[in-house]
């Protein structure tokens, strides 16, 4: 089945205390991009990556780090987590370099950081 | 800067229709996106506009005015499980997806 994979679903840390969201696809798609949503805000891009070893900076950035060493992997990395980092984290993948728009979405992390 | 507006929350009867509104100012445009978000769920693919005019998919039609910076999503005959967030987005000049709030749609019998 054709899917995009995150772990963990549901997370409760304390600020300081370094973390990883692992986010997977098993569809050969070349862009993968993590996504954060907060009531009223919409969708924000934290990173995006266009293919293997190539990041960068979506719009919320700041205190998130990722990386892509395989195309099926690009995990999320909150090195020093803040209260203001509880959110839910949405991974999503796509086609192409110029992809198609058509994003297949995981299911979603939700983090509390306390 | 870049800002699409839709409507918070909208109430609508079952079996009836709603139009979600979708307005746009983007640094150029190269389509828009409708998905759909049920709550606490992951948003799914509705439908993609990239010229002028309707396109109908089911009880859904998407319909895009690049002049007007317009878009509406049509939703006919309309079931509980319709209940959800609506979420409107534009491909921007360097393919950037920039993404509205979200208008939840509260169905009621």
């Amino acid at each position: 089945e054709a899917q995009v994979t995150q772990n963990p679903r549901y997370l409760i840390t304390v600020t300081g205390k370094k973390l990883t969201v692992t986010c997977s696809q098993n569809m050969n798609h070349e862009y993968m991009s993590w996504y954060r949503q907060d009531p009223g805000l919409g969708l924000r891009q934290i990173y995006y990556s266009m293919n293997v070893e190539v990041t960068d900076k979506g719009d919320v950035p700041e205190g998130y780090k990722v990386s892509r060493k395989e195309k099926r992997n690009f995990p999320l990395i909150l090195e020093s987590p803040s209260p203001n980092q509880t959110s839910l984290y949405f991974c999503a993948s796509s086609f192409g370099d110029r992809h198609t728009g058509e994003l297949f979405f995981g299911e979603g992390s939700r983090l509390t950081v306390l | 800067g870049q800002n699409i507006d839709q409507p918070t929350e909208m109430t609508a009867t079952e079996g009836a229709i709603v139009q979600i509104n979708c307005t746009y100012q983007t640094s150029g445009f190269n389509g828009l996106f409708w998905y759909q978000q049920h709550a606490g769920e992951a948003p799914t693919f509705l439908s993609y506009n990239v010229l002028d005019g309707l396109e109908e998919k089911g009880r859904f039609s998407s319909f895009l005015s690049r002049s007007k910076g317009y878009s509406y999503l049509l939703l006919k005959e309309l079931q509980m499980k319709d209940s959800a967030s609506y979420l409107c987005a534009v491909f921007d000049s360097n393919y950037q997806l920039v993404w509205g709030a979200g208008t939840k749609l509260i169905i009621k019998p």
